[in-house]
């Protein structure tokens, strides 16, 4: 069964700060999908990892994948208050379209 | 191009009644999938539509149904409501069965 783990779960952060989510899966995937989520909103897509080595910034964020170590990370770059949100990743284990998500890593950037 | 949307957006049951939520796919989207959200977690995965036809089912009972259209709208049904069923239900589009999710702004459901 494909499992997700990210960690931490929750992260309070100080303006400025850096800091990286992490997201580890449990069997082989090619691909990789971050998420933001806002309290009471729906998902937003951040980023679409399809391979080893992938690397996308955009913005104060920066994802990378690893497929051996199947290892994905988000980094969060110089943080502001805006960024504060719920980062779900998840993977697509079978190839088939359907995600299996982490528990998410609740983020709270604070002044 | 219209996004994803869903409805309706809030809901409220009582334990056994019967509940559809609906769901119009982006533009060119020919695949729905549905995900449960409980309150805290991660989405879960539903099941997943397909030219009309189920592609794909979760861990969920036989009483989470579903439907897709000729338009490639779809339903998501669940009979006899229990407590737990209570969660945020979001529904995603894609252009075939593997491209990337885009996401409707999801059906609060609360079982009472």
């Amino acid at each position: 069964e494909l499992k997700v783990e990210q960690n931490p779960l929750f992260l309070s952060m100080q303006e400025g700060k850096n800091y990286t989510i992490y997201c580890n899966y449990s069997t082989t995937s090619d691909r990789l999908y971050w998420y933001r989520q806002d309290p009471g909103k729906s998902l937003e897509s951040l980023f679409v990892l399809l391979s080893n080595g992938a690397v996308k910034q955009e913005g104060r964020l920066m994802a990378s994948l690893d497929t051996k170590a199947r290892l994905s990370t988000l980094h969060i770059t110089a943080a502001v208050h805006d960024l504060s949100a719920t980062y779900f990743c998840a993977v697509d284990g079978r190839g088939q379209g359907n995600l299996i998500f982490g528990k998410g890593t609740k983020l709270s950037v604070k002044p | 191009e219209t996004g994803v949307t869903q409805s309706p957006t809030h809901l409220i049951k009582t334990r056994g009644q019967q509940v559809t939520l609906r769901c119009s796919s982006q533009s060119g989207h020919n695949t729905v999938s549905w995900y449960q959200q409980a309150l805290g977690q991660g989405p879960q995965f539903i099941f997943q539509y397909y030219r009309e036809e189920e592609n794909g089912r979760g861990n969920f009972p036989p009483r989470f149904s579903g439907l897709q259209f000729p338009n490639y709208s779809s339903e998501l049904n669940v009979n006899a409501l229990e407590l737990d069923d209570s969660a945020l239900y979001l529904c995603a589009s894609s252009l075939d069965r593997t491209g990337e999710l885009f996401f409707g702004e999801g059906s609060r459901l609360t079982v009472l």
